[in-house]
């Protein structure tokens, strides 16, 4: 079993439909969460930053965390074809820094 | 300048050959990060320095070897690679704290033939 789990797509989806991306994992002891987004041909950028449990939202985008459940999961409401990406999760328990990535889900928001 | 510039973006080579990648960040990091990404699969950790000392090596073979001459400047020295170690190469660096998160650069594309 994967550490890290995360469905990788294609997801389709017309502009403005609301997406919810998710991961799963197995190791309790994370309690850094990222999720990044990667557009063809360049590297990974941070979209969403959290830290243990809960809610955090920025414009369009709310990164929920539920440790409970070992699940995360990023929305994009009004979804826009420049959300047209790669969106990898991550996860740490802090120790070192070192990160554990999903193996990201592509997205494709249709015009 | 972006925060972590990666050179070449694209790199051809043959099994024998010796090439390196180049990795530099601007941003006052002091750890820096390699990272493949093969079609697929999840980004895979392969070295990580910290104020310029090898603080993690994920078994990879000997064949990758890195250099941290500086806080700003990361190596990738490749002999002789095989097939299977084509894959984009990305670095990034951070600031080492266990909360801090990582900046990508844009990579190296390595084919090798």
């Amino acid at each position: 079993q994967k550490e890290v789990e995360q469905d990788p797509g294609p997801l389709s989806v017309p502009e403005g439909a609301i997406v919810s991306l998710n991961c799963t994992y197995s190791n309790s002891a994370f309690q850094y969460f990222m999720w990044y987004r990667q557009y063809s041909r360049k590297g990974p950028e941070l979209l969403m930053y959290t830290y243990s449990s809960g809610n955090k939202e920025d414009g369009r985008f709310t990164a929920q965390v539920d440790k409970s459940s070992k699940y995360i999961s990023l929305f994009i409401r009004d979804s826009q074809p420049s959300d047209s990406a790669t969106y990898l999760c991550a996860m740490s328990a802090g120790a070192g820094n070192m990160l554990t990535f999903g193996g990201g889900t592509r997205l494709m928001v249709k015009p | 300048e972006t925060g972590v510039t990666q050179t070449p973006r694209h790199l051809v080579m043959g099994m024998t050959n010796k090439k390196s990648l180049k990795c530099e960040q601007h941003l006052g990091h002091n750890a820096m990060y390699w990272y493949k990404q093969s079609a697929k699969k999840p980004l895979e950790l392969m070295f990580v320095y910290s104020l310029e000392e090898r603080v993690e090596n994920n078994s990879v073979p000997s064949r990758f070897s890195p250099e941290c001459p500086n806080s700003s400047h990361l190596f990738l020295h490749l002999h002789t690679l095989q097939p299977e170690d084509s894959a984009l190469y990305l670095c990034a660096s951070s600031l080492g704290r266990r909360d801090s998160p990582l900046h990508f650069g844009n990579g190296t594309r390595l084919t090798v033939t």
